[in-house]
């Protein structure tokens, strides 16, 4: 069955780094695209990032673009999301979710449990 | 961007009643819709898709309906798991945009 679990989340003070996770299991990960998705504490989901199965369309949400790079290594099964310059407001729990597709352009069908980014002084 | 506009933001309601949630389009998105579910703590889960295909092992008291700007998610008869926050999803074009999210109480 299909598994995706996110790991890598944690505490980091504002304009600092950290790098999210997701390991993949129970398919064939390189057939498929791959989101990130977020959520804010009691708030609702934000798309932020989408690459395909190659690397070769990727695609982010205004609010993280240039700060973000989402990335994936299909030899170990993983997605990866790097956040640099971080702010209070990237503050959510963050998903990653399988698209149904390997280019990225239709729903998502799988999500992992999360993990959690807090950003404070 | 595409806003998803959806409605009501709450509702409450019993167990048996049948529940219809919204959600418009800023542009047509053709029927490129889904529906998830989430519960308090949990990853959501996915409803349907292509506006009114059911996923997999959903029961059938959910479906949804619409094409092009507005869309429709029913729920025949409430049960008690179906108490959960319901978000829309557009899969038309980037950015992916949600619903703001409807929350599903009981009455």
């Amino acid at each position: 069955q299909v598994h995706l679990v996110e790991s890598g989340g944690g505490v980091v003070q504002p304009g600092r780094s950290l790098r999210l996770s997701c390991a993949a299991s129970g398919f064939t990960f390189s057939n498929f695209a791959m989101h990130w998705v977020r959520q804010a504490p009691g708030k609702g989901l934000e798309w932020v990032a989408v690459i395909s199965y190659d690397e070769g369309n990727i695609y982010y949400a205004d609010s993280v673009e240039g700060r973000f790079t989402i990335s994936r290594d299909n030899s170990k099964n993983t997605l990866y999301l790097q956040m640099n310059s971080l702010r209070a407001e990237d503050t959510a729990v963050y998903f990653c979710a399988r698209d149904v597709n390997d280019f990225g352009d239709s729903h998502f069908d799988y999500w992992g449990q999360g993990t959690l980014v807090t950003v404070s002084s | 961007d595409i806003q998803m506009t959806q409605s009501p933001s709450s509702l409450s309601a019993s167990v048996g009643d049948r529940v219809t949630i919204t959600c418009r389009a800023s542009q047509g998105i053709s029927s490129w819709l889904a529906w998830y579910q989430q519960k308090p703590g949990k990853a959501p889960k996915l409803l349907i898709f292509g506006a009114s295909t059911l996923q997999s092992g959903v029961p059938s008291r959910f479906s949804g309906s619409g094409s092009g700007t507005d869309f429709t998610l029913t729920i025949s008869s409430l049960q008690p798991e179906d108490f959960a926050t319901y978000y829309c999803l557009q899969a038309n074009s980037f950015p992916r945009t949600f619903g703001q999210g409807t929350k599903v109480e009981i009455k």
